[in-house]
């Protein structure tokens, strides 16, 4: 079955520091991997996903993510951040088993972002 | 921009009674998903809609839930006969025709309390 991990519930970074959020799967086929973000009261916002290709995409707001097979990992990174980031991220992996797909989450990983 | 959107942003409703969640998915879309997330658990998946009928179900979607999309906007979630572990947020979700691996637009939830 598929699954996803993100080992980190909290994460507080500095204003302008940079940021790297882990994920794990763990699928039987090729991944479609997506992460997506949800501020206080928003609902969940897409800020990148990988189907296929180069292994470092890249999404909206400055973030990036890099596909590694070999450790089963989809990591997000952001090289400078800002106090408008503090949000939770959600790693997901899509599963397609009957033709339609469905998102297996992650538990989440809350960033606060300190002055 | 088109969303998702979610009527009421919270809900809280005794052990025993029967709730309706809805959603206005984004109009030219066709693919239609419900989510939850008990707090601090990950978000899991409930169940898609596409041609008017369920495509798939998590075994959480069990008798007591059902969908409909009764007049061609609207997508609801109903509970029959609601239980304290049926607390959580609520996500609606929808995708347009195209790859079945393409992005989903969620709706900012309904916080579901049963008390």
């Amino acid at each position: 079955a598929q699954s996803v991990t993100q080992p980190d519930i909290h994460i507080t970074v500095s204003e302008g520091a940079s940021l790297e959020l882990r994920c794990n799967y763990s699928y039987g086929a090729t991944p479609y991997l997506f992460w997506y973000v949800q501020s206080p009261g928003q609902g969940l916002q897409l800020l990148l996903k990988y189907f296929s290709g180069d292994t470092l995409v890249q999404g909206i707001k400055g973030f990036e993510a890099e596909f590694k097979r070999s450790q089963s990992s989809f990591n997000l990174r952001k090289p400078s951040v800002h106090w408008s980031d503090a949000a939770e991220y959600f790693c997901a992996v899509g599963a397609l088993n009957t033709g339609f797909q469905k998102l297996v989450f992650g538990t989440g990983t809350r960033l606060l972002v300190s002055p | 921009e088109p969303e998702v959107t979610q009527t009421p942003s919270h809900q809280v409703t005794q052990m025993g009674q029967e709730v309706i969640l809805r959603c206005v998915p984004i109009s030219n879309h066709l693919y239609f998903y419900w989510y939850r997330q008990i707090l601090g658990q990950k978000v899991e998946f409930l169940v898609s809609f596409y041609n008017n009928e369920i495509s798939e179900k998590s075994e959480i979607f069990d008798d007591q839930f059902s969908v409909e999309r009764p007049d061609g906007s609207n997508f609801t979630l109903k509970i029959r006969s609601t239980k304290l572990e049926d607390s959580a947020m609520y996500f609606c979700a929808s995708k347009t025709k195209g790859r079945a691996l393409d992005e989903q637009f969620f709706g900012p939830g309904t916080r579901l309390t049963v008390l």
